[in-house]
């Protein structure tokens, strides 16, 4: 069975600096897709980046990108210029490519943006 | 697009009896609808899969005469709490992937379930 762990409880940058979230998994399979999503206080749940694991290049979205490391089973997130806004729970996500296929969630890392 | 709403947002009520919430996509057809269950500060845990027609796949630990899941249709998917307990209480998401293949999940807004 897949696995996501992330080893960080808890994560504080300070406004307009950089903030890396890490995030190990565990699969058997050559082909997959990575996501994390960003939980605030009114427990949405919000697709920040994904990236699937054919691609060798890193998935950016604005302010938000990841580093994978495909043989080393690591998508860590990078968070560049952090904003107030950008406090909330990060969960780290892994799904198989089929098109029922269900996600495994990591523990979730709680990031504190302080001024 | 690919939005997916979820009704009631909140919900309190006696132990005993039972609850149901309703997960809607509202501008695409999901074949295959997820429910998830969050306890305070924890992670999301899988409870089911949902699909269309069909019998619902449930997670192992997951009691499906007390988690009853219909997906009666491509829109909507529903999660009823039966004979609901102080221990039901928690926070219930539903999610939804649009048609293809390589879509990301939506999730809806969830439901806090408060049973007294």
């Amino acid at each position: 069975a897949q696995t996501v762990t992330q080893s960080q409880p808890e994560m504080s940058v300070q406004e307009a600096e950089t903030v890396t979230l890490s995030c190990t998994y565990d699969t058997s399979e050559s082909d997959y897709y990575l996501f994390w999503y960003k939980q605030p206080p009114s427990r949405q749940m919000i697709l920040v980046i994904r990236q699937e694991a054919y691609k060798q290049q890193n998935a950016t979205e604005n302010r938000f990108s990841v580093n994978f490391q495909k043989a080393a089973k690591s998508f860590s997130l990078k968070i560049s210029d952090s904003q107030l806004g950008d406090a909330a729970m990060y969960f780290c996500a892994y799904r198989d490519t089929g098109t029922a296929s269900k996600l495994t969630f990591g523990t979730g890392t709680r990031l504190q943006v302080t001024l | 697009g690919a939005v997916v709403s979820q009704h009631p947002s909140w919900v309190i009520c006696k132990s005993g009896t039972s609850v149901k919430i309703e997960c809607r996509s509202l501008d695409f057809q999901a074949t295959t609808m997820f429910w998830y269950r969050q306890f305070p500060k924890k992670s999301l845990m899988l409870m089911a899969t949902s699909n269309e027609g069909s019998k619902a796949t449930y997670e192992q630990g997951v009691e499906k005469d007390k988690f009853l899941i219909n997906h009666a249709s491509l829109t909507l998917s529903t999660l009823t709490v039966t004979s609901a307990h102080p221990e039901d209480s928690s926070f219930y998401i539903c999610s939804a992937i649009p048609g293809e293949a390589n879509q990301p999940q939506h999730f809806g807004d969830g439901t806090r379930l408060s049973i007294l």
